[in-house]
């Protein structure tokens, strides 16, 4: 069955350091997201990505936040200078969105840990 | 803005209970989710419910939005150690395809 993936699982970084986390969605799947969620708290929502650009974004979706879909495959999420604060389970969904009933699957997340 | 409630908190119950999971929004929802998750991982798609009054079953869980669609529960029969995990219900604003808010989840423990 196809599925989401998130690479790396586990990310540590140092305040202040650029990171990327990456993404493949499935296939033939055409909106994508990025939402978060800091330990203990609840899953909370960054980004939607459609046809090559932002559909929505949150106000936790900073100017230190960017997404790209590099290639045919990939969607990324980049973190320009980490905070603390960001430390987070980073979760990429995707939806086919040919029907209103099409549901959203989740990736595996990538752990970021900020130092 | 819109915010999903889900109760209980947390829940421990005996191998081969039934228990039931409650999430309530305070506006009527376009399309209800519910997810499964283990501590510290992803979210495991179970079910979506869209039209009021529907109900859907997969293996021991079943799921229902009520009426108004303003209400789900998530009921597990015959509960077994595998059911253990965070459910967590996520709801659509509205039609097509917008992220999803979710509720702060109920924690299971199932205890053979």
């Amino acid at each position: 069955e196809p599925e989401v993936t998130q690479t790396p699982s586990h990310q540590v970084t140092q305040m202040g350091q650029e990171v990327i986390l990456r993404c493949v969605p499935i296939s033939n799947h055409l909106y994508f997201y990025w939402y978060r969620q800091i330990l203990g708290q609840k899953v909370e929502f960054l980004v939607s990505f459609y046809n090559n650009e932002i559909s929505e974004k949150s106000e936790i979706f900073d100017d230190q936040f960017s997404v790209e879909r590099p290639d045919g495959s990939n969607f990324t999420l980049k973190i320009r200078s980490t905070k603390l604060e960001d430390s987070a389970m980073y979760f990429c969904a995707s939806i086919r969105g040919y029907r209103s009933t099409d549901t959203q699957y989740f990736g595996p997340g990538t752990r970021l840990t900020v130092l | 803005s819109q915010e999903l409630e889900q109760s209980p908190q947390s829940l421990i119950v005996q191998e081969g209970k039934n228990l039931t999971i409650n999430c309530t929004s305070s506006k009527t929802l376009y399309g209800l989710y519910w997810y499964k998750q283990k501590y510290g991982e992803g979210l495991i798609f179970l079910m979506m419910l869209q039209k009021g009054g529907e109900e859907k079953s997969h293996e021991k869980i079943t799921a229902k939005l009520d009426e108004k669609k303003q209400q789900s529960s998530l009921h597990i029969t015959a509960s077994q150690p595998s059911h253990a995990g965070i459910y967590l219900c996520g709801a659509a604003r509205s039609g097509g395809y917008n992220k999803l808010i979710f509720g702060a989840g109920t924690r299971l423990a199932v205890h053979p």
